[in-house]
């Protein structure tokens, strides 16, 4: 099946620095990327929707601004924390569909980000 | 109100036994998409069965199949022949809308943990 990675799989980092979090398709081209953040013991909860080469769509409360995405090709897209705070803490998780596919999204492994 | 709903925090299930995970949707879109993915301790997601709006036939792959109760608008999975490795979170999971690019975002439930009692 398709394959999709995350870079780096886990990190820890200061308050107020950032962070970038890497989402690739290795087999495959998605022209869509979804970010998605996972508190401990709760259920996915989409952040936006990445389109190559234009503006992510981000989902109402998410802010723009602190959670920069970037879909540079068509195999990578970049999740940027910045200015990181504790309360940003939590799994992030990318997927991607493959343009030749009818309906399956592909669920990268997940970055565990820690903010101390 | 909840668009999907996972009535069941945790289950316990012996090794070998059937399972049924529950998982109830709210939508009125006349076209969406309904699948289950499986969530390790690892963290990743791992899709297990989707099921169309319009699909007149349940879907099954391998040990998993998905009871779809259309007008009931529930869609339940279940997992023939538990083995210790089913053990994990179990997510349903809902498309809303036709199959379109630009229309793929997926709404999650709350998740069910499963674990299989040897």
């Amino acid at each position: 099946g398709a394959v999709v990675s995350q870079h780096p799989s886990w990190v820890i980092c200061k308050s107020g620095t950032s962070v970038k979090i890497e989402c690739r398709s290795l087999d495959f081209q998605a022209t869509t990327m979804f970010w998605y953040r996972q508190f401990p013991k709760q259920s996915l909860m989409l952040m936006a929707t990445s389109n190559e080469g234009s503006k992510a769509t981000y989902e109402q409360g998410v802010e723009k601004d602190k959670f920069l995405i970037n879909h540079a090709s068509l195999t990578l897209s970049t999740l940027t924390v910045t200015s990181a705070h504790p309360e940003d803490s939590s799994f992030y998780i990318c997927s991607a569909r493959d343009l030749l596919t009818v309906y399956e999204q592909y669920f990268g492994p997940g970055t565990r980000l820690t903010v101390t | 109100a909840q668009k999907i709903t996972q009535t069941q925090p945790g289950m316990f299930v012996q090794e070998k036994e059937a399972v049924t995970l529950d998982c109830t949707y709210d939508t009125s879109d006349p076209s969406y998409g309904l699948f289950w993915y499986k969530q390790p301790s690892s963290g990743e997601m791992i899709f297990l069965i989707y099921q169309g709006s319009y699909d007149q036939q349940n879907a099954t792959e391998g040990r998993y199949s998905l009871n779809f109760q259309k007008a009931r608008k529930s869609a339940n999975l279940v997992i023939s022949a538990s083995q210790l490795g089913d053990s994990a979170m179990y997510f349903c999971a809902m498309r809303e809308g036709a199959l379109d690019f630009g229309n793929e975002k997926l709404t999650f439930g709350t998740g069910t943990r499963l674990t299989i009692i040897p």
